[in-house]
């Protein structure tokens, strides 16, 4: 099965960067998508990883630790427009994700 | 291309009623997936389909669902009867693994289920 924990709710500061941690312990493993989901609209694909390391696209960058079962989610520059919830969701083959319930971000002025 | 398109948008519907929720995904994937999303539990899959074929079901809920995919065009989401506990927002989304090292997700717009 999937266990997936990231943290219900964040705030930050426009301009700022945050981390958005999360921890999951799941079996089949490939890789961890990170999706955006604004408020009332479906959610819209982030990233992928496979590989140790961070990847970076943007602003925005995502890092994978296989071993530790541990991805985040960085976020650079914020902006009002990053105001979503940010699902964290591992593989478990065959490239299906499982989602959390994922992290409310709030960024204020 | 128009994106994954789902109908109806919003529904309201007694308890007891059949529902019947549509989607059309992206031509030329070949994976579709129906998910539901409620504050308490997430968003949780409840079945996939490959090639129209169902690959895993074990997130259906219970007997009272069912999904069909007759054709690559075309897949519907039935729950009969349906109880107020469903109310939720069902999304469906399609991807494609012939596009290498990728496999995004693309989500329809959802529809919005309420059952009084």
């Amino acid at each position: 099965g999937q266990n997936i924990d990231q943290p219900t709710e964040m705030t930050a500061t426009e301009g700022a960067i945050v981390q958005i941690n999360c921890t999951y312990q799941t079996s089949g493993f490939n890789g961890l998508f990170w999706y955006q989901q604004h408020a009332g609209e479906a959610p819209t694909f982030l990233s992928y990883n496979v590989l140790d390391g961070l990847e970076e696209k943007g602003r925005f960058s995502s890092f994978l630790s296989r071993s530790k079962g541990y991805s985040y989610l960085l976020l650079k520059e914020l902006q009002m427009k990053d105001s979503a919830s940010y699902l964290c969701a591992p593989t478990r083959g065959s490239y299906i994700p499982t989602f959390g319930r994922g992290t409310s971000l709030i960024v204020h002025p | 291309d128009a994106g994954v398109i789902q109908s109806p948008r919003h529904e309201v519907t007694e308890m007891g009623q059949e529902v019947t929720l549509r989607c059309k995904p992206i031509s030329g994937h070949d994976y579709l997936f129906w998910y539901r999303q409620t504050m308490m539990r997430g968003l949780e899959l409840l079945i996939y389909f490959n090639n129209n074929v169902p690959i895993d079901d074990s997130g259906m809920p219970e007997d009272r669902f069912s999904a069909k995919m007759p054709n690559a065009s075309f897949s519907t989401l039935k729950i009969q009867p349906s109880e107020p506990r469903d109310s939720a927002v069902y999304f469906c989304a399609s991807s494609s693994d012939r596009l290498a090292g990728s496999y995004e997700q693309y989500f329809g717009p959802g529809t919005r289920l309420t059952v009084t």
